[in-house]
């Protein structure tokens, strides 16, 4: 059963770098069938896709939010990670990371909750 | 990309049938079978209840199920149970391997 794991700090003050790590177990990262993504939901709010990487490391990110995120991923540690630049208040939200398969998410990580304030 | 547009609500008793729609454009929902629908209870990560317009994962109970007409798709739920009461979020592929979600629909079971 493949299991994902988001970490990081509980709190980013405003204009720093938010960055989170999810963890993958029961499964391998670099597998071509699958892919990887960020998705984010402010509270009380719907879902954003963030973006997504592949086996292939090539990345595809969110055009509003292209100018600030970057995803990266540590085959060695069997993790994936994502950076949010110059943060402000409406960048609020819990942060889960996904399993892709073709064009469905399949299996979603529980979910982390990074406030950013001062 | 927009956000695509779902109800804010709908409801149903329990045996009842509940239907959510999901409209689109013809650059992401009626351009590709690509869309699929989430099911998320409060405080609780979604889950994946429909892929691909009308396939259902192993294990998400048949009375779930998807179809799509020009830009709108549906997600039905026949035979409401008192478990189905949470929010439901549609997403569509849009192309540059880049996804869009629904606005999200609050299913409450009467």
């Amino acid at each position: 059963q493949v299991q994902l794991q988001e970490s990081g700090p509980g709190l980013v003050k405003p204009s720093e770098t938010l960055s989170l790590t999810c963890t993958v177990s029961g499964g391998s990262i670099s597998s071509s069938d699958y892919f990887w993504g960020w998705i984010r939901q402010p509270p009380g709010k719907g879902l954003e896709w963030i973006g997504s990487i592949y086996y292939t490391v090539n990345t595809y990110y969110n055009p509003s939010l292209l100018s600030r995120v970057t995803i990266s991923m540590d085959t060695s540690k069997n993790q994936f990670s994502l950076k949010l630049t110059s943060v402000t208040a409406a960048d609020t939200a819990v942060y889960y990371c996904t399993r892709g398969r073709g064009v469905y998410l399949d299996y979603w990580g529980q979910g982390t909750l990074v406030p950013v304030s001062s | 990309q927009s956000a695509l547009t779902q109800p804010p609500s709908a409801s149903g008793s329990p045996g009842q049938s509940v239907t959510i729609s999901c409209t689109g454009t013809s650059r992401d929902v009626g351009g590709f079978n690509t869309v699929s629908w989430y099911q998320q209870h409060p405080g609780k990560a979604p889950k994946l209840m429909v892929y691909e317009v009308a396939k259902r994962p192993s294990g998400v109970p048949g009375r779930f199920s998807g179809s799509k007409s020009g830009n709108t798709a549906s997600l039905t739920v026949s035979g409401l149970q008192p478990e189905d009461e949470a929010d439901y979020y549609c997403s569509s592929y849009v192309g540059s391997n880049n996804f869009v979600f629904g606005t999200g629909t609050k299913v409450t079971v009467l």
